[in-house]
């Protein structure tokens, strides 16, 4: 089944404790991007990436680091969380940059 | 600067009546525009999406969306609202310059009356 697969689903931590969000995606896609979904905000783009070893800053990329070594993972680092980091986290990738963008089902974070 | 606007954040039908969902847009050229339903505690589905040619785009699910560049916009309807799909809806853009970002509006949460 094509799918974008993220884990963990729910995670709760403490500022300043280094973590990764996992992101893989098995159809192929050559772009990949982050997004947090924060109330009354809609989705804001952290960061994204055009293909393997290629990555730029989306809109709100501050605390935030991501790598792309193979085309199907794309994780989401953050080094130093922080409270306002507390957000719904959504993966998502498309063959060409404007095709459709499938969406992972999401990572609920909150960061205590 | 680009941005989405959604004016509505909650709108309420009754289940059979006609759904119009407002999405306006700002962006200097032409967009590509797109709108999305997200279920409770679920991920994003594209909708529908409008790069080019004919301004009336059709959906799954029914839904169908305008695109009118005079007014910036972009509205989601459907004739006949069935109680699956209330649900949070979002209108989004691609920008499209030396990068590559799709900017979302806040959202339009659809409640269903039986």
């Amino acid at each position: 089944e094509a799918q974008v697969t993220q884990n963990p689903r729910y995670l709760i931590t403490v500022t300043g404790k280094k973590l990764t969000v996992t992101c893989s995606q098995n159809m192929n896609h050559e772009y990949m991007s982050w997004y947090r979904q924060d109330p009354g905000l809609g989705l804001r783009q952290i960061y994204y990436s055009m293909n393997v070893e290629v990555t730029d800053k989306g809109d709100v990329p501050e605390g935030y680091k991501v790598s792309r070594k193979e085309k199907r993972n794309f994780p989401l680092i953050l080094e130093s969380p922080s409270p306002n980091q507390t957000s719904l986290y959504f993966c998502a990738s498309s063959f060409f940059r404007d095709n459709e963008q499938y969406f992972g089902p999401g990572t609920r974070l909150t960061v205590t | 600067a680009q941005s989405v606007t959604q004016p509505d954040i909650h709108i309420t039908v009754s289940e059979g009546a006609s759904l119009e969902l407002r999405c306006n847009y700002s962006y200097g050229a032409t967009p590509y525009l797109f709108w999305y339903v997200q279920s409770p505690g679920q991920g994003l589905q594209l909708l529908l999406k409008y790069f080019s040619g004919d301004t009336l785009v059709q959906g799954i699910k029914g839904f169908e969306a305008e695109f009118k560049r005079s007014q910036s916009s972009f509205n989601l309807r459907k004739p006949s609202v069935h109680w699956s799909d209330a649900a949070e809806y979002f209108c989004a853009v691609a920008v499209m310059d030396s990068s590559y970002k799709l900017i979302f509006g806040s959202g339009t949460r659809l409640l269903v009356r039986p």
